[in-house]
């Protein structure tokens, strides 16, 4: 059961652009919402993340924008890099649950210099 | 200081085999989780321990199991294995298992397990 929905599967960028990978969740009990960038033989690494009561929240080029009424969240990479090529996963923790993290089925992004 | 770090990196195993999968947290982190990311898809909890204790449970058969020691350190095992256990098992640390919104995860660079 995917409880939370990643788009696209697949992005290619030109340097400089922006990239924007998109997110959907049902649940409502889900109260926190990082991004997780994995490059080729690591592990993800957590990128940034955001609660519910915050619109959008900003870290360097990276920045994600929350619309809680459309349990929609987003991933805006900023002046992209080739660096930034990596698959990018979205995630949710629930307020009851726990420890785990539901994680989205990745954005393979490629940013092409 | 090391990160996680999960031994072996690549494993290989036939269907029915059983596997032992090894993990060392950060040092200073009490809490160990397992995840397992079939390729093109994103991690699936599979186990939290903290402090020996299993603390959650994803869905995952009895065929997989886990145990904590005394140094913080952690063992997945799965037994019976099918093809469909192919795949990156991921461990992630952090320093008191609590919610991933209080504390980080630091996750390692997993280990390939192939089944044929």
């Amino acid at each position: 059961q995917q409880q939370v929905k990643q788009s696209p599967q697949s992005l290619i960028v030109q340097k400089g652009g922006i990239s924007i990978i998109n997110c959907a969740y049902e649940n409502t009990a889900f109260d926190y919402f990082p991004w997780y960038q994995q490059f080729p033989g690591k592990g993800p690494a957590l990128l940034i993340a955001i609660r519910p009561d915050v619109s959008e929240k900003k870290e360097g080029r990276f920045t994600i924008s929350f619309n809680k009424s459309a349990k929609q969240f987003s991933l805006h990479i900023m002046d992209s890099q080739p660096g930034d090529s990596a698959t990018y996963f979205c995630a949710a923790s629930r307020v009851d649950s726990s420890y785990k993290l539901i994680f989205g089925s990745g954005t393979r992004l490629l940013v092409r210099p | 200081d090391a990160g996680v770090t999960q031994s072996p990196t690549h494993l290989i195993k036939t269907r029915g085999q059983h596997v032992t999968l090894r993990c060392s947290p950060i040092s200073g982190h009490k809490s160990v989780s397992w995840y397992q990311q079939v390729l093109g898809q994103g991690p699936q909890f599979i186990f939290q321990y903290y402090e020996k204790e299993e603390r959650g449970r994803g869905n995952f058969p009895d065929r997989f199991s886990a145990r904590q020691f005394p140094n913080y350190s952690s063992e997945l095992n799965v037994n019976a294995l099918l093809l469909g256990d192919s795949a990156l098992y991921l461990c992630a640390s952090s320093r008191k298992g609590q919610r991933p919104s209080n504390e980080k995860l630091f996750f390692g660079s997993g280990t390939q397990l192939s089944v044929l």
